[in-house]
């Protein structure tokens, strides 16, 4: 089994900051992870996704991610946040064992300040 | 369509009422997901379907909820004899299903807005 934790449910910070949203997983397989957004009354969208290969994975809106398998994380980044940015951010973990499905974080709530 | 599509967006039932919710996946898509999100949380998968079949419905919390995807695109969600703690927000996302394995991108619709009263 699988599981993603994500640490702070609510991020604010400065327009022009850094973003670093947190996500660490579990599983006893090569995991396979996924970062979505979610905008009020908007279904989810993917922002990037690691498979295999280059840990250092570049997603859409500027946003990137780092797969470190010593650490078990998979944190978000954006070098300077804009005020579109804020929305909801959900981690997610599957493998190509057992249920397909992702299993997914509870989400952390970014805020952008003016 | 463009993405998937789901209907209704929002649906306010009794408790003791039966519901019906439907996916429209992506043209071409083999495969169909149900997700359910509550509040503050992530959204927690119910089922998968592979084509017709239900391949995996380890996440339907019980005999309460069923789900069909008779000619393996548009599926219904089912939900019997309701309760309160159903209310939520139900998801479905569809997928290619490219390589036969689980790298494929899941596309969400909007969702829809279940609340039993």
């Amino acid at each position: 089994a699988q599981s993603v934790t994500q640490l702070g449910s609510h991020v604010s910070v400065s327009e022009g900051a850094l973003v670093l949203l947190r996500c660490n997983y579990s599983s006893s397989v090569p995991p396979y992870l996924f970062w979505y957004v979610q905008y009020p009354n908007q279904g989810l969208q993917l922002l990037l996704k690691y498979t295999t290969g280059a840990t250092l994975v570049k997603g859409i809106n500027g946003f990137e991610a780092e797969f470190k398998k010593s650490e078990t994380s998979f944190h978000l980044t954006k070098p300077s946040a804009h005020m579109s940015d804020a929305a909801e951010y959900f981690c997610a973990v599957t493998t190509d064992t057992g249920r397909r499905a992702l299993t997914f974080g509870s989400g952390t709530r970014l805020q952008v300040q003016p | 369509g463009a993405g998937v599509s789901q209907t209704p967006s929002n649906k306010v039932t009794e408790k003791g009422k039966y519901v019906e919710l439907r996916c429209d996946p992506i043209s071409g898509h083999t495969a169909l997901y149900w997700y359910r999100q509550s509040l503050g949380q992530g959204p927690e998968f119910l089922i998968y379907f592979q084509g017709t079949g239900a391949a995996d419905d380890s996440g339907l919390p019980n005999d309460r909820f069923f789900a069909v995807r008779p000619e393996g695109s548009v599926s219904t969600l089912k939900i019997q004899r309701t309760e309160r703690g159903d209310s939520a927000v139900y998801l479905c996302a569809s997928s290619f299903l490219a390589g036969g394995t689980s790298t494929d991108t899941q596309y969400f619709g909007p969702g829809t807005r279940l609340t039993v009263l």
